[in-house]
């Protein structure tokens, strides 16, 4: 199946500083998804781009989808300390369909934001 | 109060004995899925259910029974547990949709250890 891959799998920056992280995948999509993890708690759905978008905005996130590369990446412009968080890629697959509404999740980049 | 919520948070059970983890949401939504998170994998898609009565396999189903008789529960059972099922795992539910182009929402999660 095919399953979203981040990168770094870790990344330590001081607070103001900019976060990237990568996400690659296999196969067609019909959307990406970044959703952050606090520590001991569940998933909380950041932000979605469709396949046909190239880039969206919300607040300091901003997500670039480039699907010839089968590749997204997030950045978080001035990290504060409580970005400190896991981040993970999400892909919907762009088939229809039993299944089509199925997510498939990477492993994870853990961000530590240091104050 | 609005939302998803897993019972319990926390299990200790022994090998062989039969668990059940509970899921409750109270939006409606047509789509539910439980996942387990391990260190390593990420998350992984045990079954998902597109409404009361319609469930079907994820990625590792195996050891694992579900239900859905009612829209706003989805129980997980495992019907003997084994120590390989030592994981966390959350529940999400998602707004219908042909291409699962809708955010999933995540419960806080059961922390499960077979012992």
């Amino acid at each position: 199946s095919q399953q979203g891959e981040e990168d770094p799998q870790a990344l330590s920056i001081q607070e103001g500083e900019n976060a990237t992280m990568n996400c690659s995948y296999k196969t067609s999509i019909n959307n990406l998804q970044w959703y952050r993890q606090n520590s001991g708690r569940g998933l909380v759905h950041l932000i979605l781009i469709r396949s046909n978008e190239r880039e969206k905005h919300s607040g300091r996130l901003r997500v670039t989808l480039d699907t010839s590369k089968k590749s997204s990446s997030l950045l978080i412009t001035a990290s504060r300390a409580a970005d400190t968080a896991s981040y993970f890629c999400a892909t919907a697959a762009a088939y229809s369909g039993a299944g089509s509404y199925q997510l498939t999740f990477g492993k994870g980049t853990k961000l530590s934001v240091i104050p | 109060d609005a939302g998803i919520t897993q019972s319990p948070r926390y299990k200790i059970t022994e090998t062989g004995r039969q668990v059940t983890l509970m899921c409750h949401q109270t939006w409606s939504h047509s789509y539910m899925f439980w996942y387990r998170q391990d260190l390593g994998h990420g998350l992984r898609l045990i079954y998902y259910s597109a409404a009361a009565d319609i469930t079907d396999k994820g990625e590792v189903p195996d050891g694992y029974v579900v239900s859905r008789s009612k829209t706003e529960n989805f129980p997980l059972t495992l019907e003997s547990a084994t120590r390989s099922q030592t994981s966390v795992y959350f529940c999400a539910s998602s707004e219908s949709s042909g291409y699962g182009s809708y955010e999933q929402y995540f419960g806080p999660g059961t922390r499960l250890t077979v012992t």
